[in-house]
């Protein structure tokens, strides 16, 4: 089945300690968004990529950022990470953006802890 | 960021119930989308609507687009045990298909 993929599904780092959290995607879509979403809130947008077009959210820390290699992966970088930090880290694709239908569909997942 | 209003916040129904929810914008969307989120996954796509006054159903779902693209609603009826969990509607409109979410409602169902 065509999905979004992402690992690890939990990761445990130390404060300050560069983390690196990882996403595929078998949809073969343009658009790859990543999220972050803190308990009992909506996911919130960090940046999104189309194709190789970086696109970056007006609040989104410097500590974050994120590389795409090819269409099928996208990674999360999190440079120095600290206790405000921990979240969950939602990747979610849409085949284009602009004209409908362009859905996004969110992987499962990765729980980060920070200690 | 922009929030929708979506209420109710939570919900407990007893088995069997009918729910409804639904959401409200001060801004127009092109499309309105209903996810479903159970504790410690991703958000997974329920029902997308469309069309202004589009009418969907998903089983035992079923949404609508507002007419005003304004609003939508959320319907489940005879709701069952693994129906728990966190619905989010969200609006996407403009060029990057952005989401808008609502604030979520906490379903719970009782046996």
């Amino acid at each position: 089945d065509a999905m979004v993929i992402q690992n690890p599904r939990y990761q445990v780092t130390q404060f300050g300690k560069p983390v690196t959290l990882s996403c595929s995607q078998t949809l073969n879509h343009n658009v790859m968004y990543w999220y972050q979403q803190k308990s009992s809130q909506a996911p919130k947008l960090l940046f999104h990529y189309y194709d190789k077009d970086f696109n970056n959210e007006a609040d989104t820390p410097d500590n974050f950022q994120s590389r795409r290699p090819n269409t099928s992966f996208c990674f999360l970088d999190i440079r120095s990470p600290g206790l405000g930090d921990a979240a969950m880290y939602l990747c979610a694709t849409s085949r284009d953006r602009g004209l409908a239908p362009n859905e996004q569909f969110f992987g499962p997942g990765t729980r980060l802890t920070v200690l | 960021g922009q929030q929708l209003n979506q209420s109710p916040q939570s919900m407990f129904i007893q088995e069997g119930e009918d729910v409804s929810m639904n959401c409200t914008s001060s801004s127009i969307f092109n499309t309105w989308l209903w996810y479903k989120q159970d504790p410690g996954e991703g958000p997974v796509l329920l029902i997308a609507l469309y069309k202004a006054g589009e009418l969907t159903s998903n089983g035992r779902l079923t949404a609508q687009f507002g007419i005003t693209r304004k609003d939508s609603f959320l319907n489940i009826s005879a709701s069952i045990p693994s129906d728990v969990g966190i619905y989010f509607c969200a609006g996407q409109s403009g060029t990057a298909s952005k989401l808008t979410f609502g604030t979520g409602t906490r379903l719970q169902v009782t046996l």
